[in-house]
């Protein structure tokens, strides 16, 4: 069974600093892998994934992130914080992406950002 | 461009009541995905459902049921209401045809109260 750990339930940061949100997957076979942001009372949506290639991806509103397959961990980074990106975030892993709707996704249970100014 | 459309994005209903949750894909998406986010919880997955036949099942209480219709849509049927069905419910949908990378995309939600 597929698992998503991520270790700091709440992280503050000041506006300009950098954000590191970790996230430790357990997977047994190669993992598809996602972070999404949720605002409050909002959807999910989605920074970025990785499938395969190169380890570092980027994403959306200047997010990256690093797949370390000997940790199982992939990271989400920013080098610079805007207080609008306080929310929440999720990342996510799901099975090698395959045919047929089988793909769901297990989430953690999320990191709470919050941007002092 | 076009998103998940989920209706309604509000729902009050009283124990016990039946409620009727409805996931519009994006055009051309065959895979729709069901996912239940409880207060300040992560989305837990209930259901899928891939060329309108079911394809995985996750913690989906027996009082829900779900289907896929011929458009592409997809309806989640709940009955018999309980407080702690209470949460938010995502539809996300996904373009599954073989040989490509894909993602799901999410809706905004619908925001279920049982009172």
């Amino acid at each position: 069974a597929q698992s998503v750990t991520q270790p700091d339930i709440h992280i503050t940061v000041s506006e300009g600093a950098s954000l590191e949100l970790r996230c430790n997957y357990s997977y047994g076979a190669t993992p598809y892998l996602f972070w999404y942001v949720q605002s409050p009372g909002q959807g999910l949506q989605l920074l970025l994934k990785y499938f395969s290639g190169d380890t570092l991806v980027q994403g959306i509103k200047g997010f990256e992130a690093e797949f370390k397959r000997s940790q199982s961990s992939f990271n989400l980074r920013k080098p610079s914080v805007h207080w609008s990106d306080a929310a929440e975030y999720f990342c996510a892993v799901g099975a090698y992406p395959f045919t047929g709707g089988g793909n769901k996704l297990t989430f953690g249970t999320g990191t709470q950002l919050k941007v002092e100014l | 461009a076009a998103g998940v459309i989920q209706s309604p994005r509000h729902l009050i209903k009283e124990k016990r009541e039946t409620a009727t949750l409805k996931c519009y894909p994006i055009p051309r998406h065959d895979t729709v995905y069901w996912y239940q986010q409880g207060p300040g919880q992560d989305p837990q997955f209930l259901i899928s459902f891939y060329e309108k036949m079911q394809s995985d099942k996750g913690s989906i209480p027996d009082r829900f049921s779900a289907q896929q219709f011929s458009d592409y849509h997809s309806e989640l049927n709940m009955s018999s209401l309980e407080l702690g069905d209470s949460a938010l419910y995502f539809c996300a949908s996904s373009h599954e045809t073989s040989g490509r990378e894909y993602e799901q995309y999410f809706g905004p939600g619908t925001r279920l109260t049982v009172t």
